[in-house]
């Protein structure tokens, strides 16, 4: 069955200090691999996305992701954490049937930084 | 990027009362729009698929008659909470997909509290 797992629940880390959010994704055929950041009470907004070709994809906000298909991966790192970036970070992995991209989602990582 | 706009943000109703939440693309014609709901601290999951001029898909285990969607237009879908208990306290979530599209854009959301 197509699913997707984030291990991390929550993370916390310093200010300054580099980021690593795992994604582990089960999925039929080559997926397309999404991380989206929601801040409370707020939507979701696009990291960054990979549907084919290179396999290290950068995205806003500084973000990065590696797709690693033997792994079946898709961690997203940052350099350099700053204080806005706590938030809950969500994986997600699509198309299903129909051709419609609507998505199945991790449960999330929620990410806490110390000044 | 694309804009969707969702409305109200928030919403507080009695118990038995229907709620309706509006879902618009503003800047693009989408075909497809998805609602997804989100516990606290939770993921989203997907609750049905609506497509424009037709009915709506619903994912197992949601109730067709007790959120009731509609695609009217291009721009503009909506989900009806009919007969709202506290137990459909949530915040709903839409996407819009943009025709050939391979990405949804995402609503900020709508809090609902049912008293």
């Amino acid at each position: 069955a197509q699913s997707v797992t984030q291990p991390d629940i929550h993370i916390t880390v310093s200010e300054g200090a580099s980021l690593e959010l795992r994604c582990n994704y089960s999925y039929g055929a080559t997926p397309y691999l999404f991380w989206y950041v929601q801040s409370p009470g707020q939507g979701l907004q696009l990291l960054l996305k990979y549907f084919s070709g290179d396999t290290l994809v950068q995205g806003i906000k500084g973000f990065e992701a590696e797709f690693k298909r033997s792994q079946s991966s898709f961690n997203l790192r940052k350099p350099s954490v700053h204080w806005s970036d706590a938030a809950e970070y969500f994986c997600a992995v699509g198309p299903f049937s129909g051709g419609y991209n609507k998505l199945i989602f991790g449960a999330g990582t929620r990410l806490a930084v110390h000044p | 990027g694309a804009v969707v706009s969702q409305h109200p943000s928030r919403v507080i109703c009695k118990s038995g009362t229907s709620v309706k939440i509006e879902c618009r693309s503003l800047d693009f014609q989408a075909t497809t729009m998805f609602w997804y709901r989100q516990f606290p601290k939770q993921s989203l999951m997907l609750m049905a698929t609506s497509n424009e001029g037709s009915k709506a898909t619903y994912e197992q285990g949601v109730e067709k008659d007790k959120f009731l969607i509609n695609h009217a237009s291009l721009t503009l879908s909506t989900l009806t909470v009919t007969s709202a208990h506290p137990e459909d306290s949530s915040f709903y979530i839409c996407s819009a997909q943009p025709p050939q599209g391979t990405e949804a854009f995402f609503g900020q959301g709508t809090r609902l509290t049912v008293v």
